[in-house]
Order: C-alpha cells, then sequence, then structure tokens
C-alpha cells in the first residue's frame, strides 16, 4: 500500500488564493519531500523536510511536518495559473543506517488554478 | 547543463517484445532508480542502485530488469514477462536520501 497518502486528490481555486494539500503516512521516516509535476513532464523538487523540523518555507511554498500525527501539509500562497500541477509528497523511510533512502510516493493531488 | 536524459520519449512495442529505456545523468550522482506511473497515480519504484554493479528491486519489479555497468547509466528493459507494460516511465537520481532529480519520462503504449 502506498506510504503517502493525499488529500484533497484534486483542488480547483482562483488566483490570489491560497492552496493547501495534506498528506499522511505510515511508518517513521528520514524526511519528507514534495514534488510538483507538469502534465506529461517529469516531477520536480519542490522542498524537503526532515523529521526533525517541524515547519520549512521556499517562497510562496511552506511546508509543516507534524511526526506526531504523521503528517505534512504543503500551502502554496498567492497561488498563480502557472501552478497548475500535480503535487505528490514523498517520504524517505528511516533506513536503519543507510543513507540512501527509497522515496515512496503518494496518489497526487491535482491542482488547478484559474485565472 | 546537468541533468538527466531519458529516451526515447515515446515508444510503442509489439505484445511479445522486449523494449529498453535509456537513462543517462552527469550529475555524478550515485544513486539511481526507476519508476513507473499509471494515469492519475503516483509514482512506484521498479528498481533502484545506489552504486555500480549493484541494484535493488523495488515494488514491482517482475517484468522488469536492468543494469548499471557505469554510474551514468541505468537502463531498464521490460519483457515481455511485465503484462501490463503501458505506463509512463520516470528515471531519477540522487546523491543520499536527499531530493531526486528526474528526466522527462517515456511513454510506453503496447500495440
Amino acid at each position: 500500500s502506498q506510504q503517502g497518502e493525499e488529500d484533497p486528490q484534486a483542488l480547483s481555486i482562483q488566483e490570489g488564493e491560497n492552496a493547501t494539500m495534506n498528506c499522511s503516512y505510515k511508518t517513521s521516516i528520514n524526511n519528507l519531500q514534495w514534488y510538483r509535476q507538469n502534465s506529461g513532464r517529469g516531477l520536480v523538487h519542490l522542498i524537503l523536510i526532515r523529521s526533525n523540523e517541524r515547519e520549512k518555507h521556499s517562497g510562496r511554498l511552506r511546508v509543516t511536518l507534524d511526526t506526531s500525527k504523521k503528517s505534512s501539509s504543503l500551502l502554496i500562497t498567492a497561488s498563480r495559473a502557472a501552478d497548475t500541477a500535480s503535487y505528490f509528497c514523498a517520504t524517505v523511510l528511516n533506513a536503519g543506517g543507510t543513507s540512501y533512502g527509497k522515496l515512496t510516493f503518494g496518489q497526487g493531488t491535482i491542482l488547478t488554478v484559474h485565472p | 547543463d546537468g541533468g538527466i536524459t531519458q529516451s526515447p520519449k515515446y515508444l510503442f512495442r509489439k505484445e511479445g517484445q522486449n523494449v529498453t529505456l535509456s537513462c543517462e545523468q552527469n550529475l555524478n550522482h550515485d544513486a539511481m532508480y526507476w519508476y513507473r506511473q499509471d494515469p492519475g497515480q503516483g509514482l512506484r519504484l521498479i528498481y533502484y542502485s545506489q552504486i555500480v554493479n549493484d541494484f535493488q528491486k523495488g515494488d514491482i519489479a517482475e517484468g522488469y530488469s536492468v543494469s548499471r555497468e557505469k554510474k551514468e547509466s541505468f537502463p531498464l528493459t521490460v519483457t515481455s514477462a511485465q503484462k501490463n507494460p503501458t505506463a509512463f516511465y520516470l528515471c531519477a537520481s540522487s546523491r543520499e536520501a536527499g531530493e531526486l532529480f528526474f528526466g522527462e519520462g517515456s511513454r510506453l503504449t503496447v500495440l
């Protein structure tokens, strides 16, 4: 089963509004990452938050992590039509001492921003 | 520019044929990965490699094979044993447990 699950599955908003996407996971993690995918393209890394961090910012992006609830959220402020894409969370599990962690992806949230 | 190159972008295969998807990176990353994405779905891990001449099965390795003879290259072969190979295939690379850098993907269609 998928480690990460995003909520909602689809989100439709107007330009200028904020968009919030949530991700829940099941097991202990090393870090959690958010990616963006434009239709038919590869994924692009947005932000990485480590298990000992609670919040991280990058431009218009804000990510929070609550390890007690095994959940994360991605907030995009002042959204633009160009933000229209699918957004995925991915977790790197604690790998028992190995430094390379394979990512486990959620199903994604499809964000549509209307001009 | 540094990055990951996948080829071909589109590929058509007849049933019973093996096909090989190419993935090359010039980022000097040790780890490389192959993911499969079906319409409206997330990514599922097929194989990954942390070092040259070594690779590990992911969650859906059946019907696929890989090799890692060079650090820069991690080709994926979709064999005739893969029952439902039509999908979007994504290759990625990374340093340690950090961010993944993805290629633009290869779309395989079985006729």
